[in-house]
């Protein structure tokens, strides 16, 4: 059974750097064709996707937040951290991580979300 | 950048069918996956790959693909599948992963 579950702060201030975790079970991220995305939802509005990075190591950023994003894993703690530099209030939002497979590219089990606020 | 374009709200009667469509240029030259979440709750994939559904997705829910849109059918809907709705694809050609704008799904 694949779990993820979401961890961080739930307050930062403007310009303040966030480190959110996504810890796992279930499956290997060394596992050929395995990968795990943010996906990250403002209150009231849409998905957007952040980012996602691959069994190999291979990232991939939403265009346009790229600049502000580092996506990386560990293997071994089972863990996937997301950073997101100059936080600004417009980056309240519910954020997710969920498991995906490089054949279908979908997100097919998703964590239960962790809120962040962002404000000084 | 790809853009998915999904009509805010649909509203339907229980028992009847419900159609939420989804925008793109080409799209279905793509793989479209389908995400139903309800209030609070994280999302859940119910259809991937146009017309697939994942193990535990009743086979109300289905999926179809052609041209500039893809679409999401609901079949006798019950007041359960109250819930918001996304569509996905992953751009091939930028190498990213776009959601739709989502639709509201309200059973009267």
């Amino acid at each position: 059974q694949i779990t993820l579950k979401e961890s961080g702060p739930t307050l930062v201030k403007p310009t303040q750097t966030l480190t959110l975790t996504c810890t796992f079970s279930g499956f290997s991220l060394s596992t050929s064709g395995v990968g795990v995305g943010w996906i990250r939802q403002p209150p009231g509005k849409a998905l957007e996707w952040l980012a996602l990075i691959y069994w190999d190591d291979d990232k991939r950023y939403s265009p346009s937040l790229k600049s502000r994003l580092t996506i990386t894993k560990d293997t071994s703690k089972n863990q996937v951290v997301l950073t997101m530099t100059n936080m600004d209030p417009v980056d309240t939002a519910t954020y997710y991580c969920a498991h995906s497979k490089w054949e279908v590219r979908a997100f097919d089990i998703w964590g239960q979300g962790t809120m962040v606020t962002v404000s000084s | 950048s790809y853009v998915l374009t999904q009509p805010p709200s649909v509203s339907v009667a229980p028992g009847q069918s419900a159609r939420i469509t989804c925008g793109g240029n080409n799209i279905g030259s793509k793989n479209v996956h389908w995400y139903q979440q309800k209030p609070g709750q994280a999302p859940v994939l119910v259809v991937y790959d146009d017309s697939d559904r994942p193990s535990g997705i009743p086979e109300r829910f289905s999926g179809s693909n052609s041209g500039n849109t893809a679409a999401l059918t609901i079949s006798r809907v019950e007041a359960g599948d109250e819930a918001d709705y996304y569509c996905q694809v992953w751009d091939s050609s930028s190498d990213h992963y776009v959601f739709g704008t989502g639709t509201k799904v309200t059973v009267l």
